[in-house]
């Protein structure tokens, strides 16, 4: 069974500040999505990561992937208020059938 | 495109109560989603169907059914509610033909048992 951990599960930054979120999982898969989630809101696909190394960024928030490590991290620069979110990594289990496994999500607040 | 459309949004039910929640999406995708999130759980896979008349189980399937007889539309069917049932429902969709398919999402729909 395929596990995905998240950490941490609850953040709390100042603005301006950096800090990095971290996705583990437990089997051989080249294939990891990040996910944005507002509070009652729906899920944002933010990136794909396909392959080992791939690297993805968008603004303040820089993917990355090591599938050797099972490790794929999410990095904040210099954090604003609008990121405030909960944040999800997905991996795929690999096959054809594209199912998603979830981590908890980690929810990060940045205050001002 | 309206993407991923839910309804309803929101609905209360009676335990031992039936309901169908409805989804549907616009692009043409193959492969369709059920999730279900509680609070600090993640998203967990209900059924998923990787086109019209194919459907198989993810990880929480029991208490639900599934059909998909267009490539457009994938109804969910709670038969008789339990409030372990409370939760938020979301629908999802994908290409699936190549790699790398992100999951677009729905809105959801927030159901409780009582």
């Amino acid at each position: 069974e395929l596990k995905v951990e998240q950490n941490p599960l609850f953040l709390s930054m100042q603005e301006g500040k950096n800090y990095t979120i971290y996705c583990n999982y437990s089997t051989t898969s080249d294939r990891l999505y990040w996910y944005r989630q507002d509070p009652g809101k729906s899920l944002e696909s933010l990136f794909v990561l396909l392959s080992n190394g791939a690297v993805k960024q968008e603004g303040r928030l820089m993917a990355s992937l090591d599938t050797k490590a099972r490790l794929s991290t999410l990095h904040i620069t210099a954090a604003v208020h609008d990121l405030s979110a909960t944040y999800f990594c997905a991996v795929d289990g690999g096959g054809s059938n594209y199912k998603l496994t979830f981590g908890k999500g980690t929810l990060l607040t940045v205050n001002p | 495109n309206a993407g991923v459309t839910q309804t309803p949004k929101f609905r209360i039910l009676k335990i031992g109560q039936s309901m169908t929640l409805q989804c549907a999406q616009d692009m043409n995708h193959n492969y369709m989603y059920w999730y279900r999130q509680d609070p600090g759980m993640g998203l967990k896979l209900i059924y998923y169907s990787v086109g019209a008349g194919i459907t198989d189980k993810g990880e929480v399937p029991n208490g639900y059914n599934v059909s998909r007889s267009t490539t457009e539309d994938f109804p969910l069917r709670l038969e008789l509610a339990a409030p372990s049932q409370t939760s938020v429902y979301f629908c999802a969709s994908s290409y699936s033909t190549g790699r790398g398919d992100e999951q677009y999402f729905g809105p959801g729909t927030r159901l409780t048992v009582t």
